[in-house]
């Protein structure tokens, strides 16, 4: 069974550019997570979609936003980039039948 | 609101045990959890625990939770040097919520 999937593995975008990230999750799972590790701040949850629907939003910008798609996929947009934007961007997903939460390998983003 | 704590780093020598902990702040904490990130890799989840468990055991993974005091342990043992690695503490208040991560522990293996 494929895990969460995450594309592109690498994204190198200039500031002001918008940046568009891709994630599946695990066959079955209809909860959809986004986190973001900068270096050295740990990881800051961003977003989470569950059937569609925004259900929580951590302390971010409006620029970054997203949304579900039917299939339970998910896109992470990054508008009006900045350096600071600079980060491992994780997708993670989960079902109210399985314990715990999985994560993809993640996209690097740099903005240079 | 949530806050998870952990130390930053960890130095053991190969063939010793690893004790990694985390405090967490969130009474309403229903799941905890510990995760693996190796370099340049998203985080794998290697183990978790009920908040109405004090111990859970798995290969040479053991999870101690004092749910009292807010704390949470990993003990490695037999501690390889494929264990280097970030290890993040995690708790959810429940299996379907948001998970709020601690700043992760980066153990060190010496061969």
């Amino acid at each position: 069974e494929a895990g969460v999937t995450q594309s592109p593995t690498h994204l190198i975008k200039t500031r002001g550019q918008q940046a568009t990230l891709r994630c599946s999750p695990i066959s079955g799972h209809t909860s959809v997570y986004w986190y973001q590790q900068a270096l050295g701040l740990g990881l800051q949850f961003l977003l989470w979609y569950d059937e569609g629907e925004e259900r929580n939003r951590g302390n971010f910008p409006p620029r970054f936003s997203g949304r579900q798609f039917p299939n339970y996929s998910s896109e992470l947009n990054v508008n009006a980039l900045e350096l600071e934007d600079s980060a491992l961007y994780l997708c993670a997903s989960s079902s109210y039948r399985d314990t715990g939460t999985f994560f993809g390998q993640g996209t690097r983003l740099t903005v240079v | 609101g949530e806050d998870v704590e952990q130390s930053l780093f960890l130095s053991v020598r190969e063939g010793d045990s690893s004790v990694i902990n985390c405090t967490y702040t969130d009474s309403s904490s229903t799941y905890l959890y510990w995760y693996k990130q190796e370099p340049g890799a998203g985080l794998q989840l290697l183990t978790y625990i009920f908040s109405n468990m004090d111990m859970k055991q798995d290969q040479r993974l053991t999870v101690l939770l004092n749910k009292k005091d807010k704390h949470l342990s990993l003990r490695i043992a037999d501690t390889q040097t494929g264990d280097s690695a970030i290890y993040f503490c995690a708790e959810s208040s429940g299996g379907y919520q948001k998970v709020t991560f601690g700043i992760g522990t980066k153990l060190q293996v010496i061969p």
